[in-house]
């Protein structure tokens, strides 16, 4: 399955602020999805960014609040914009596997706003 | 109603014990399935999928009842290194559905 490398792995940032999560993939997907996972929470989809076109965000979530760039088959970003303590979450970034349904995670990046 | 809903847990075990988990999901158009683990302060591993027959996968055995649109996960012979959450998991149509997981603790 792909390998991808999600930097930073964790992060205290002020509130206000802005922080851009990174992930690279070793290989070509068409499709790159950003997740969200609150402490006890499970999995909820932010937005699915494909190269080329705009992000599509999932109800509850904006660009302006988490603009995601794609800008090859191999990278994407995600950034949290005027962070509140709210924001404090694990972001995930996946990408499907070679088998072409399950998906693969970044190790996530633990932000906490303060 | 949640799309995807998980027993709450947590189950704590023997070591050696059977446990079960259940999951039940809300989109007959669901196509696929999944179980994946989450260890502490680390990101989801796919575990297994779940195919209509059943599948087995060592200790590990998963059954899907479309009909009830029911998915379970039965560990056998639990270990220590069993302890985690494990997530089910639904996708259709490029959209992956996570439940809110089950804790499990192996205890000695």
């Amino acid at each position: 399955s792909a390998v991808i490398s999600q930097k930073p792995s964790r992060d205290i940032c002020q509130r206000g602020t802005s922080l851009t999560i990174q992930c690279q993939v070793d290989s070509q997907v068409t499709m790159m999805f950003w997740y969200r996972q609150q402490p006890g929470q499970s999995l909820t989809l932010i937005a699915t960014a494909n190269q080329g076109s705009e992000a599509t965000y999932e109800s509850g979530f904006v660009i302006d609040k988490f603009p995601i760039s794609r800008p090859n088959l191999t990278f994407s970003t995600l950034t949290v914009s005027n962070m509140s303590p709210e924001d404090s979450s694990i972001y995930l970034c996946s990408v499907e596997s070679w088998t072409g349904v399950a998906y693969t995670f970044g190790s996530g990046t633990r932000l906490t706003v303060v | 109603r949640k799309e995807v809903e998980q027993d709450p847990g947590p189950f704590n075990v023997p070591e050696g014990a059977t446990v079960a988990f259940n999951c039940t999901y809300s989109n007959s158009a669901s196509q696929s399935f999944f179980w994946y683990r989450q260890d502490c302060r680390k990101e989801p591993k796919l575990l297994m999928s779940v195919y209509s027959s059943g599948n087995e996968d060592g200790r590990f055995t998963a059954q899907l009842n479309r009909a009830s649109q029911y998915i379970s996960l039965l560990i056998r012979d639990s270990k220590l290194s069993d302890s985690a959450t494990y997530l089910c998991v639904v996708y259709n149509n490029n959209d992956m559905r996570f439940g809110a997981g089950t804790r499990l603790t192996v205890k000695p």
